[in-house]
C-alpha cells in the first residue's frame, strides 16, 4: 500500500505556477520526502528531496509543514515540457524501499 | 559515466521461458532496485538491495529472482514467464540521499 496520495491529474498552462500536494499522514521519522518526474517511455527522474521546511533547486521548490504530514512540489513556470507524470515517495532516507504511488499527471497547455 | 545500463531493451518471451534482465551501473552506488510498469500505471517495487551480498523482497516479488554478487551488476531473473509479466521494467541505483538514477527499461511480452 502507497504511503502517499496526491491528486491523480492537474491542468495548468504555460508560465504559470504549478503547485502539488502530497499527504503523508504516516511518515516516520527517519523518512524523507522524494519526487520524481516521468516522461512516456522513459524512466522516473529525480526532482527534489527534502525532510522539512524548504528546499529549492534549479528545477523545483519543495515544501514541508513542521508536522512533515503533507508536502508541496513548486514547478514555477511551467511550460510545455513539464507536462508528466510526477511522483511523490516517502521512504527511510529517501532510498530504502522506495513505493511508487500512481502519482499525478499534470497537463500543461498552450 | 554510463549510468544505469539495462540490456535487453526489448524482450519477447513465450509462457513457461526464463530469461534474466541485466543491470548494471558504473557509479558505485550501493542502492538498487528493481521495479515494474504497467501500461498506464504507476511503478511498482519487485526486489531491492543495499548493498552487495544483499537482497530483499519488494511489493511484487512472486516469480522473480536476485542476486547482488557484485556492487555494479543486478540481474533480475524470471523463473517461467507468465503473460502477467509483460510489462516495462526498470532499474534503478542510488548511493543514498540524492536520488535514484533508473535505466531507460526493458520493454518485454510474454507471450
Amino acid at each position: 500500500l502507497a504511503k502517499t496520495t496526491q491528486p491523480i491529474s492537474m491542468d495548468s498552462y504555460e508560465g504559470q505556477e504549478v503547485n502539488i500536494t502530497c499527504s503523508h499522514n504516516n511518515i516516520a521519522t527517519n523518512d524523507y520526502i522524494t519526487w520524481y518526474q516521468q516522461f512516456p517511455s522513459q524512466g522516473p527522474r529525480f526532482i527534489i528531496q527534502g525532510y522539512k521546511t524548504k528546499v529549492t533547486n534549479e528545477v523545483a521548490s519543495l515544501f514541508i509543514p513542521a508536522d512533515r504530514k503533507s508536502s508541496t512540489l513548486s514547478l514555477p513556470r511551467v511550460s510545455l515540457s513539464d507536462t508528466a507524470v510526477y511522483y511523490c515517495l516517502v521512504g527511510i532516507g529517501g532510498y530504502n524501499k522506495l513505493i511508487f504511488g500512481a502519482g499525478t499527471r499534470l497537463a500543461v497547455h498552450p | 559515466n554510463a549510468g544505469v545500463t539495462q540490456t535487453p531493451k526489448f524482450q519477447v518471451l513465450k509462457t513457461g521461458q526464463s530469461m534474466t534482465l541485466q543491470c548494471a551501473q558504473d557509479m558505485n552506488h550501493e542502492y538498487m532496485s528493481w521495479y515494474r510498469q504497467d501500461p498506464g500505471m504507476g511503478l511498482r517495487l519487485i526486489h531491492y538491495s543495499v548493498g552487495a551480498g544483499i537482497t530483499d523482497q519488494g511489493e511484487v516479488p512472486n516469480g522473480y529472482n536476485v542476486s547482488r554478487s557484485t556492487t555494479e551488476d543486478f540481474p533480475l531473473r524470471l523463473l517461467s514467464a507468465a503473460p502477467s509479466q509483460t510489462s516495462v521494467y526498470f532499474c534503478a541505483s542510488t548511493r543514498g540521499g540524492d536520488g535514484y538514477t533508473f535505466g531507460s527499461g526493458t520493454r518485454l511480452t510474454v507471450v
